[in-house]
């Protein structure tokens, strides 16, 4: 089965610091990894995909992620965070030998302090 | 272009009461998904269509749920009986295929069953 864990419920930063949100997965096969960000009662939206090639990965608003294979990771990052990236980052799996649904992690609630 | 649109937005029911919640997916996206998020259990996977393949029915909780998709496109879930646990928002989403595709999700439908 297919699991993703994301250890923090939430982060805190200053404007202008970096950002990092923390995932782990653990699939039989091959992983597909996603980050979805969701704004307060909006739907999720889609920031970025690892499939396979390049381990780093760019996506929307400045965010980037980093596959690493051994330590079964898939972290998000921003350089700079802006008071508007505050809000609930999901990041979930989709395990290739599994079918094409996601398993979603718990959320993790980004605050961004001015 | 547009996105994936649900309706209702709120529905609140009694218990007991049947209820259906509509999604139309993105024009030209073959898969369909459902998912459920609420507060105790996170993102749920429920359901999954892929063109005329047979939807792939493993998340769904209950007997009581159940989903169609007709001609391709708008897909309906059904929730029959409803029980206070059925409280949540829904989630559809849809993608060009499975796989690698990354899924784009509508705004959700908060269910209310009081």
């Amino acid at each position: 089965a297919q699991s993703v864990a994301q250890p923090e419920d939430q982060v805190n930063v200053a404007e202008g610091n970096p950002l990092t949100v923390k995932c782990t997965y653990s699939v039989s096969g091959n992983p597909y990894l996603f980050w979805y960000v969701q704004y307060p009662n909006r739907g999720l939206q889609f920031l970025l995909k690892y499939i396979t090639g390049d381990n780093l990965v760019k996506g929307s608003y400045g965010f980037e992620a980093e596959f690493n294979k051994s330590q079964t990771s898939f972290h998000l990052k921003k350089p700079s965070a802006l008071v508007s990236d505050s809000a609930l980052y999901f990041c979930a799996v989709r395990d290739k030998a599994a079918g094409n649904k996601l398993t979603f992690g718990g959320g993790t609630r980004v605050l961004v302090k001015p | 272009g547009a996105g994936v649109s649900q309706s209702p937005s709120n529905k609140v029911t009694e218990k007991g009461k049947d209820v259906e919640l509509r999604c139309d997916p993105i024009s030209g996206h073959t898969a369909l998904y459902w998912y459920r998020q609420s507060l105790g259990q996170g993102l749920e996977f429920l359901i999954y269509f892929q063109g005329n393949s047979a939807p792939d029915k493993s998340g769904l909780p209950s007997d009581r749920f159940s989903a169609e998709r007709t001609g391709g496109s708008v897909s309906t879930l059904t929730i029959q009986r409803t029980q206070q646990e059925d409280s949540a928002v829904y989630l559809c989403a849809s993608s060009l295929g499975g796989q690698g595709y990354e899924q784009y999700f509508g705004p959700g439908t908060r269910l209310t069953v009081t």
